[in-house]
């Protein structure tokens, strides 16, 4: 079976530009989490859903952060605009009644 | 205060020896789960254990075992015969309640031949 699956595996772009990071979660998984991880702050949790639906988005920094989840198998994370502090790794991750996690590979952005 | 804490920013070991990982978490709720993750040089996050708080039994999972101490309110991870690919950042990290995970801020083990 596929794991979770993400896209772009890195991103590049200017400071202002729209940034738009996708994952598709392990079918049949009712919850998708979206983290980002820095070595300033290390893995923090933005925003996580069960059943497509927004339970808490209180870890996610700002306005300019936004996530969706239009259906079971496909959510994104969307930056606009992007800052050079929003550089890191985004983790998605999936996971089956809130057991354990199972995570993506990973987006590296780069802001610049 | 730390939910999760990981007091060994760094350890070593040599290959074939044991090695503990530590982790101390701190909650007033009666049922929470406690995790490990490894995260090897290229950047994925891999599931190792799950400990449950009514778990009776200390969870095992291959070479690596969990060392639930619940009094103690330590979940340290203990790797048995330490292979060079075991070199990597090990997350521990606990669910209370809710559905989402808080990680420590891991340990960079280390195993040298």
């Amino acid at each position: 079976d596929a794991g979770v699956i993400q896209s772009p595996r890195h991103e590049v772009t200017e400071m202002g530009q729209e940034v738009t990071l996708r994952c598709k979660p392990i079918s049949g998984h009712d919850y998708l989490f979206w983290y980002r991880q820095t070595m300033m702050r290390g893995l923090e949790l933005l925003i996580y859903f069960n059943n497509n639906v927004p339970i808490d988005d209180s870890g996610m920094p700002e306005d300019r952060f936004s996530a969706k989840m239009p259906n079971a198998s496909f959510s994104t994370l969307k930056i606009q605009p992007s800052e050079p502090r929003d550089s890191a790794v985004y983790f998605c991750a999936s996971s089956l009644k809130g057991y354990e996690q199972f995570f993506g590979p990973g987006t590296r952005l780069t802001v610049l | 205060a730390q939910k999760i804490t990981q007091t060994q920013p760094g350890m070593f070991v040599q290959e074939k020896e044991a090695v503990t990982l530590d982790c101390t978490y701190d909650t007033s709720d009666p049922s929470y789960g406690l995790f490990w993750y490894k995260q090897p040089s290229s950047g994925e996050m891999i599931f190792l254990i799950y400990q449950g708080s009514y778990d009776q039994q200390n969870a095992t999972e291959g070479r690596y075992s969990l060392n639930f101490q619940k009094a103690r309110k330590s979940a340290n991870l203990v790797i048995s015969a330490s292979q060079l690919g075991d070199s990597a950042m090990y997350f521990c990290a606990m669910r209370e309640g809710t559905d989402k995970l808080i990680f420590g801020t891991g340990t960079r083990l280390q195993v040298f031949p």
